[in-house]
């Protein structure tokens, strides 16, 4: 068990460019989720997938964010027309479905700093 | 809506003392799951302790505990020897148990660990 994978690690972009990020979860997990933690506090949550079906947005998540899964694997999470306030830390997180004995356990990632010039 | 609550921005306790970090939350949910993760420097958040509000006996691992009060909406974490890689942000968190994936996190503490 590898654990929770993101890359990149870092990203540096300039204003109005589009990034994406990708998340690996754990190999049995079927449920992924994406939060967003500014410097100095606690992550939000973005949303979430039960294999490849999102079933949650947050309305943090405006148009410019579009997050895939597709085949239930790993997800990426795309940013469109980046904006300085877009800074931050983008966690990925991932679980068993709850009634799958998962017991709502969710483990996460080391995350992606991503720094809009 | 649900919300979570961490009063203390920061905390400082001495090597091998116990420190206790506050939580209060609030929801309409009577079944739901807290949390205490950790997050060191390196930024990866790490799972320290989970309790279940339908067990009314405090959960813990180790050196780590909790003080759950569920009338009070209270879920405090203690921390018994406090030993240097305790040093981290702990958040406190919420989930419902059938409330769909979205963690709730306080806005965190940070804690520091004094040789």
């Amino acid at each position: 068990d590898t654990g929770v994978s993101q890359n990149p690690r870092h990203k540096i972009t300039k204003r109005g460019q589009n990034v994406t990020f990708r998340c690996d979860p754990i190999s049995e997990h079927n449920r992924l989720y994406w939060y967003r933690q500014t410097l100095g506090q606690g992550p939000e949550f973005l949303t979430y997938f039960q294999n490849e079906a999102q079933l949650e947005k947050s309305r943090l998540l405006s148009d410019r964010f579009s997050a895939e899964r597709p085949k239930g694997s790993f997800s990426t999470l795309e940013i469109q027309r980046t904006e300085q306030g877009d800074s931050a830390m983008y966690l990925c997180a991932s679980s068993l479905k709850p009634d799958s004995g998962g017991e709502n356990i969710q483990y996460f990632g080391a995350g992606t700093r991503l720094s809009v010039l | 809506a649900q919300t979570v609550t961490q009063s203390q921005p920061e905390m400082s306790v001495q090597e091998a003392e116990t420190v206790t970090l506050s939580c209060t939350y609030d929801t309409s949910e009577s079944d739901y799951y807290l949390f205490w993760y950790k997050q060191p420097p390196s930024r990866q958040m790490i799972l320290v302790i989970r309790q279940e509000a339908y067990k009314q006996q405090n959960a813990t691992e180790n050196r780590f505990s909790v003080n759950f009060q569920k009338a009070a909406k209270s879920f405090s974490l203690k921390i018994s020897d406090s030993q240097l890689g305790d040093a981290a942000m702990y958040f406190c968190a919420y989930i419902a148990r059938w409330g769909g994936g979205k963690l709730i996190f306080g806005q965190g503490t940070e804690l520091s660990v004094k040789p």
